[in-house]
C-alpha cells in the first residue's frame, strides 16, 4: 500500500523568505502526487499535481514541486512566502487506479512579519 | 455555485447516539469521498463511492455506514457514537477520479461525549 511522510510538523519562516515542504511518498509503481492547502476552518484546496513528464510542476499562488524519483519526493516550494500563505499542507499520494488520495500528516506553516 | 457542502458545521452526541451526516454536491462528479482529520494524523479514508448505488471502505471504515442513493449527496451515518469518533469529517467530490483532484466541503466538528 502507499505511503505518505511528511518529516516537518511545524515550520515557521519569515515573510519575503524562501520555503520548502518535504514530502516522502512509498510506492511500488510511479506514482500520482499533490499538494493541498488547508486554511483555519476551511477544507482543503489543491495546490497541484504530478502525473508525469516534467519533474518540475507549477501551482497556484506562486507554488511549485519537484518530483525526485531517485529520493522518492516532492518537495513543495514557494521563492518568497506572504503572510496569507500561513496554513497547513498536505501531500498526498495516489495508486495507478486513482480511486482515493492517501494524505500525509501535514505540516502546519506558519510566517513571522 | 455551491460545490459541496456539509450539514450539520457542528454536532455534540451523548455516547451511543446515532447521526447522520450529510454532503451534497452540485458539479455532477461521479466520486465522493468521507475522512475523517485527527490531530497529527492527517486525513484518513473512511469511505467512498465511485457512483451512485455503490459504496465502498477506506481505512478506517469500522463504526460507520455510508449511503449514495442519490449522485448528488452522499451520507455519513455513525449508528452508535464513541468517544474515538470525536473529529473533524470532510467529505470531498471529484470528476471521475481522484487525479482531477477534489473539491472538499467546509468539514464538520463533531464531539461525542
Amino acid at each position: 500500500a502507499q505511503s505518505v511522510t511528511q518529516p516537518d510538523i511545524h515550520i515557521t519562516v519569515s515573510e519575503g523568505a524562501s520555503l520548502e515542504l518535504r514530502c516522502n511518498y512509498s510506492y511500488g509503481a510511479t506514482p500520482y502526487l499533490f499538494w493541498y492547502v488547508q486554511s483555519p476552518g476551511q477544507g482543503l484546496q489543491l495546490l497541484l499535481k504530478y502525473f508525469s513528464g516534467d519533474t518540475l510542476v507549477q501551482g497556484i499562488k506562486g507554488f511549485e514541486a519537484e518530483f525526485k524519483r531517485s529520493q522518492s519526493s516532492f518537495n513543495l516550494r514557494k521563492p518568497s512566502v506572504h503572510w496569507s500563505d500561513a496554513a497547513e499542507y498536505f501531500c498526498a499520494v495516489a495508486p495507478s487506479s486513482a480511486r482515493q488520495l492517501t494524505f500525509g500528516s501535514g505540516t502546519q506553516l506558519t510566517v513571522l512579519p | 455555485n455551491a460545490g459541496v457542502t456539509q450539514t450539520p458545521k457542528f454536532r455534540v452526541l451523548k455516547t451511543g447516539q446515532s447521526m447522520t451526516l450529510l454532503c451534497a454536491q452540485d458539479m455532477n462528479h461521479e466520486y465522493m469521498y468521507w475522512y475523517r482529520q485527527d490531530p497529527g494524523m492527517g486525513l484518513r479514508l473512511i469511505h467512498y463511492s465511485v457512483g451512485e448505488g455503490t459504496t465502498a471502505k477506506g481505512e478506517v471504515p469500522d463504526g460507520y455506514n455510508v449511503s449514495r442513493l442519490k449522485k448528488q449527496n452522499f451520507l455519513l451515518g455513525l449508528e452508535s457514537a464513541a468517544p474515538s469518533q470525536t473529529s473533524v469529517y470532510f467529505c470531498a467530490s471529484s470528476y471521475r477520479n481522484s487525479l482531477y483532484g477534489y473539491t472538499f466541503g467546509s468539514g464538520t466538528r463533531l464531539t461525542v461525549v
